[in-house]
């Protein structure tokens, strides 16, 4: 039950900013974009979510359109330890015993390189 | 993140034993969940937890069963374990207080579960 389109795989130099797009065309009105990574093998982290408006926080800023249709994750000065895989994830905000799963897909393979 | 444990971390066993992977947060969150990855699978749900008398299935669940034994602790069981069962297990919580502002989760670092 996929909703989200990410590119299977990018690199970045490092240093620079790492920009990773996520399609989210179906996206429901009451619908959060998550961001998570996994380290090869270790519990996925949370990045960073928002509903609508545009967010930043200490690790990442979330860019999300105006018809919510699509978002990119801003890594602002990528480092060798941001190498990770990075799931884009719809969601609707909780309103009682919903569901608790997150759907993760298969993601953004990031590379940093020297 | 050191506010959510798991032990063990690496487990090798035979088919048919009976395991249990253990589960510990300090975050104080109510909502616990169990997940197993597999590669090329993604993230699975096996059960979730949103108080301590609160139990229920996820989209995996035949082979396992729970306990949460406290607010801060969910325990998973392999009842008879299989090979097919060898996969990455992750516990994660999250917090209902903030839930309608969405349902943050937090994982473990994962236990490495190995059936022969």
């Amino acid at each position: 039950d996929a909703k989200t389109t990410q590119p299977p795989s990018m690199d970045c130099a490092e240093g620079r900013a790492a920009n990773l797009p996520c399609n989210h065309s179906t996206i429901s009105g009451n619908e959060y974009v998550y961001w998570y990574r996994q380290i090869h093998s270790q519990g996925p982290q949370y990045i960073i979510h928002g509903l609508k408006n545009n967010e930043t926080n200490e690790m990442a800023s979330l860019i999300i359109t105006e018809d919510r249709k699509s978002s990119t994750l801003i890594l602002p000065h990528a480092t060798l330890r941001d190498t990770a895989v990075y799931y884009c994830i719809v969601r609707p905000a909780d309103r009682g015993s919903t569901l608790g799963r997150l759907y993760f897909g298969r993601g953004t393979q990031l590379t940093v390189w020297p | 993140d050191a506010d959510v444990t798991q032990t063990p971390r690496n487990r090798i066993t035979k088919t048919g034993k009976r395991i249990m992977l253990e589960c510990s947060q300090t975050k104080g969150h109510d909502r616990m969940y169990w997940y197993r990855q597999d590669p090329g699978l993604g993230l699975r749900l096996i059960y979730y937890s949103f108080d301590v008398k609160d139990i229920n299935k996820g989209e995996i669940s035949d082979g396992y069963s729970v306990s949460r034994q406290a607010q801060a602790k969910f325990s998973l069981s392999l009842e008879s374990a299989i090979p097919n069962q060898t996969a990455l297990y992750f516990c994660a919580t999250s917090d209902s207080m903030t839930a309608r502002w969405g349902d943050t989760q937090y994982f473990g670092p994962g236990t490495r579960l190995t059936v022969l």
